[in-house]
């Protein structure tokens, strides 16, 4: 199975800054994901990144908050910007072979924001 | 719209007891996937298994199996004779199968913890 990483692991930031999150698989995947988790909370989609055009966004998601790149099949990036204390989260980025597919998940990135 | 809720917010145990999980899902799809995810400490998130609609036979995997009843909509997950590497979040996810983009739903989670 598809390996999986993201960096950073963790992050302490300043509100009003912004954090690129990067996620890498260590071979190509049709889809990618990206969730966000509130502390003591379940998991929520923010948006599917799609490879080579702009992701699509869930509810309650904007591209300017969140802007996603997907480069390549191999790689994408999520973008936490102008952040304040309410985005502190675990952001977790999945993969999937197909729409119908299991979704394997990276190990996270926790992301404290002051 | 698809639904998935876990009631059980946190179930605490002693070492070798029996634990069940439940999870009861809501969706108009006649086809759908479901799944259990284990969120340790650590954060990740481990896939366990996946049961697709159309198969209603439960699995057994070691300590671990999974009910599934498309009667109550119920997917439930037994671990027996537990231990304390058990202690995590469990999340039960439900996907459908008309939804083009394969979101996954997630239910609220439920926070096993095993003493010794």
């Amino acid at each position: 199975s598809a390996v999986i990483s993201q960096k950073p692991s963790r992050d302490i930031c300043q509100r009003g800054t912004s954090l690129t999150i990067q996620c890498q698989v260590d071979s190509q995947v049709t889809m990618m994901f990206w969730y966000r988790q509130q502390p003591g909370q379940s998991l929520t989609l923010i948006a599917t990144a799609n490879q080579g055009s702009e992701a699509t966004y869930e509810s309650g998601f904007v591209i300017d908050k969140f802007p996603i790149s997907r480069p390549n099949l191999t790689f994408s990036t999520l973008t936490v910007s102008n952040m304040s204390p309410e985005d502190s989260s675990i952001y977790l980025c999945s993969i999937s072979g197909g729409v119908t597919d299991t979704q394997y998940f990276g190990p996270g990135t926790r992301l404290t924001v002051l | 719209a698809q639904k998935v809720t876990q009631a059980q917010t946190e179930i605490s145990v002693v070492e070798k007891e029996d634990v069940t999980l439940d999870c009861v899902y809501e969706t108009r799809d006649t086809t759908y996937y479901l799944f259990w995810y284990k969120q340790p400490p650590s954060g990740e998130l481990v896939f366990l298994i996946r049961r697709n609609s159309f198969d209603e036979q439960n699995e057994i995997s070691g300590r671990y199996s999974w009910n599934f009843q498309k009667s109550t909509s119920s997917f439930n997950f037994t671990i027996t004779a537990s231990q304390v590497v058990d202690s995590a979040v469990y999340f039960c996810a439900l996907s459908e199968a008309s939804y083009a983009g394969n979101m996954l739903t997630f239910g609220g989670g439920t926070r096993l913890m095993v003493k010794p």
